[in-house]
């Protein structure tokens, strides 16, 4: 909605360049991480997730990097577009919920592209 | 395919009342889950529903409370509505609800409580 994401880390890049969005996740029993980029009054729409038994996975101008040691989670965004702008949310799937998705999310980080 | 769809896109009620969200999931989804989203509490999962049944529920009071029909279409109810109540909900949907698949997200349903 038009309301979220108002006092958000913003990162702001140039357009062509490489994008680089950081999250730090605090359960260290979590297998499961995803991302999601949401646009104003749009609901999340899923990037690209990773499990606990890699440290990097590829996909369409994105990878997504795990370093499981310090719980920390970026998403890099080559080639940054104008319609990569948005707030980027990390979300990790709590073991303790048993086989159901109950996702936590980070806090969220805007992506800002200028021409 | 159709994604999920919500209903209403937008809602305006008053401290007391009760308020219902409608979600459809994606066609041949069957399990529905609900988070609370503001900018000050980010995205928060409220319940999940598997085949009519609450499999999963977050740290919310009883006044959020959730069904889910034999159609796999599910509603959340707040009753007594707060100011603190007002947020964006969503509403996602997967095949099984199984950890690992993709949940697909609805446009949401922004709640305003005057």
């Amino acid at each position: 909605g038009e309301s979220v994401g108002l006092h958000l880390p913003t990162l702001s890049v140039q357009e062509g360049d490489n994008s680089i969005i950081n999250c730090a996740y605090s359960n260290s029993a979590s297998d499961y991480f995803i991302w999601y980029k949401q646009e104003s009054g749009k609901g999340p729409q899923f990037i690209i997730d990773i499990r606990s038994n890699m440290d990097k996975r590829q996909g369409q101008r994105v990878t997504v990097l795990l370093n499981k040691t310090v719980k920390h989670l970026s998403l890099q965004i080559a080639a940054t577009q104008p319609g990569d702008s948005a707030v980027y949310f990390c979300a990790e799937a709590a073991k303790f919920s048993g086989g159901y998705n109950k996702l936590i999310f980070g806090a969220g980080t805007r992506l800002a592209v200028h021409p | 395919k159709a994604g999920v769809t919500q209903t209403p896109r937008y809602l305006i009620k008053t401290r007391g009342q009760q308020v219902t969200l409608s979600c459809s999931p994606i066609s041949g989804h069957r399990s529905v889950s609900w988070y609370q989203q503001t900018p000050g509490q980010g995205l928060q999962f409220l319940f999940e529903y598997f085949s009519e049944t609450q499999r999963n529920k977050g740290n919310f009071p009883g006044r959020f409370s959730g069904r889910q029909f034999s159609n796999s279409r599910s509603e959340m109810n707040v009753s007594t509505l707060e100011l603190g109540d007002s947020a964006l909900y969503l509403c996602a949907s997967s095949l099984a609800g199984s950890r690992g698949e993709k949940l697909f997200f609805g446009s949401g349903t922004q709640l305003s409580v005057l």
